[in-house]
């Protein structure tokens, strides 16, 4: 079954860090661009972050600078780490798997929640 | 950037009705379009590619159209289960950016 899980979310002070972790099983991990998104609370989805297969990264501008996308083939496994951390970066954060055909997102991850409180 | 904008943000229909949704680009985003559904407490599920392509599995009466500027998703029958909120993402290839728009939601009647 093609299958992504998230983990490593939770509640982090402004101004903290959080590693996010997605794990890949069921496809070959190393052929296919992903892409992190999130969901605040009531509202829509926002893209935070892709990598492609040859490790190349792009970032929207809301959080560039703060936020790295990476990837480990050998462990099928894609990372978001998140620095200075603000209230506006809470959200449900989702992996998604790019097609090979088109850019669009065919499979997502069931999300993971990061909470940015004092 | 490029800007998606949706309408209505609530659309209102009864069961085995016909619902049309519209999503508008800033600038033309071509064919790369995507349609989203998502329920409640659920990750988003893929309903189109390339503005009118069907995902796998999806039922025939989801379809997409247009190109350019302004595109349509149109569910031709509503079943029970079809109501959700509806996404839709440009993913432009040049420069490469994947914005969504902010949603309709598809509520009974």
């Amino acid at each position: 079954e093609v299958q992504l899980v998230e983990s490593g979310g939770g509640l982090v002070q402004p101004g903290g860090s959080l590693r996010l972790s997605c794990a890949a099983s069921g496809f070959t991990f190393s052929s296919y661009d992903m892409h992190w998104v999130r969901q605040a609370t009531g509202k829509g989805l926002e893209w935070v972050s892709a990598i492609g297969t040859a490790g190349d990264t792009y970032y929207p501008g809301s959080v560039k600078g703060r936020f790295t996308i990476s990837r480990e083939n050998a462990k099928n496994s894609l990372y978001l780490q998140m620095n200075s951390l603000r209230a506006g970066d809470t959200a449900v954060y989702y992996c998604a798997r790019a097609m090979d055909t088109a850019n669009a997102f065919d499979i997502w991850g069931q999300g993971t929640m990061v909470t940015v409180s004092s | 950037e490029i800007v998606m904008t949706q309408s209505p943000a609530t659309l209102s229909v009864s069961p085995g009705e016909r619902a049309t949704l519209s999503c508008r680009a800033s600038q033309s985003v071509s064919s790369n379009l995507a349609w989203y559904q998502q329920k409640p407490g659920q990750a988003p599920r893929l309903l189109i590619y390339g503005a009118s392509t069907r995902a796998t599995g999806i039922p025939a009466r989801f379809s997409g159209s247009g190109s350019g500027t302004e595109f349509t998703l149109t569910i031709s029958s509503l079943q029970s289960e079809d109501f959700a909120v509806y996404y839709c993402q440009q993913y432009n290839n040049w420069p490469l950016t994947w914005t969504f728009g902010q949603g309709t939601k598809v509520e009974i009647k």
